[in-house]
């Protein structure tokens, strides 16, 4: 069985200061994991993803990512927030154990930026 | 090109009816697969087609939901007797298929459907 567990629900940030969105996961198999966002009316569109290469993962519109085995984490990371980085953010996992990627989302965080 | 497209965006219904939401894939994307988003919580699976057939219809949360997908393109899900309870937002993601790789999902805008 898979899981994630978002761990801040909302996160409040200045535009130019740095962005922290927290994620573990929990995963019988090596996992992959994704960092998906979802503007309001949006559909949900990836940021980034790991698949057992790199565990730093760059993404879209300055996002990164750090897979970290042994704290169960994949942390999404931005240096600098733009105002149009408000969003909700999910982190999701993928057990290859079953052969194809069914994705499990965790709850989501909604990112609010102030000017 | 052409993302992943859902129609209606918006369905409002009474309960008890039945609907039709259908989910028109990426082309030449084997997989879909269907998700349902209720207020404040992350998407849940639902079913995964490959191809024509559900390789994995586990996520369905009870023989009052269906879907189909008969020529391995448009996909149709289908709720019977609909209840307050299913009012929700229905995603619809759809992949490349292969199996040796994990896929990327590329998801549409979602159904957002409204039980009265």
């Amino acid at each position: 069985a898979q899981s994630v567990t978002q761990l801040d629900s909302h996160v409040s940030v200045s535009e130019g200061t740095p962005v922290l969105l927290r994620c573990n996961y929990s995963s019988s198999y090596s996992p992959s994991l994704f960092w998906y966002v979802q503007h309001p009316n949006k559909g949900l569109q990836l940021l980034l993803k790991y698949t057992s290469a790199a565990t730093l993962v760059k993404g879209i519109n300055g996002f990164e990512a750090e897979f970290k085995k042994s704290e169960t984490s994949f942390h999404l990371t931005k240096p600098s927030a733009h105002m149009s980085d408000a969003a909700e953010y999910f982190c999701v996992v993928s057990d290859r154990g079953s052969g194809y990627s069914t994705l499990t989302f965790g709850k989501g965080t909604m990112l609010l930026v102030s000017p | 090109g052409a993302g992943v497209s859902q129609t209606p965006s918006n369905k409002v219904t009474e309960k008890g009816k039945y609907v039709e939401l259908r989910c028109d894939p990426i082309s030449g994307h084997t997989a879909l697969y269907w998700y349902r988003q209720s207020l404040g919580q992350g998407p849940e699976f639902l079913i995964y087609f490959q191809g024509t057939g559900a390789a994995d219809d586990s996520g369905l949360p009870n023989d009052r939901f269906f879907a189909v997908r008969p020529e391995g393109s448009v996909s149709t899900l289908k709720i019977q007797r609909t209840e307050r309870g299913d009012s929700a937002v229905y995603l619809c993601a759809s992949s490349l298929g292969v199996a040796a790789q994990v896929d990327t999902q590329y998801f549409g805008p979602g159904t957002r459907l409204t039980v009265l």
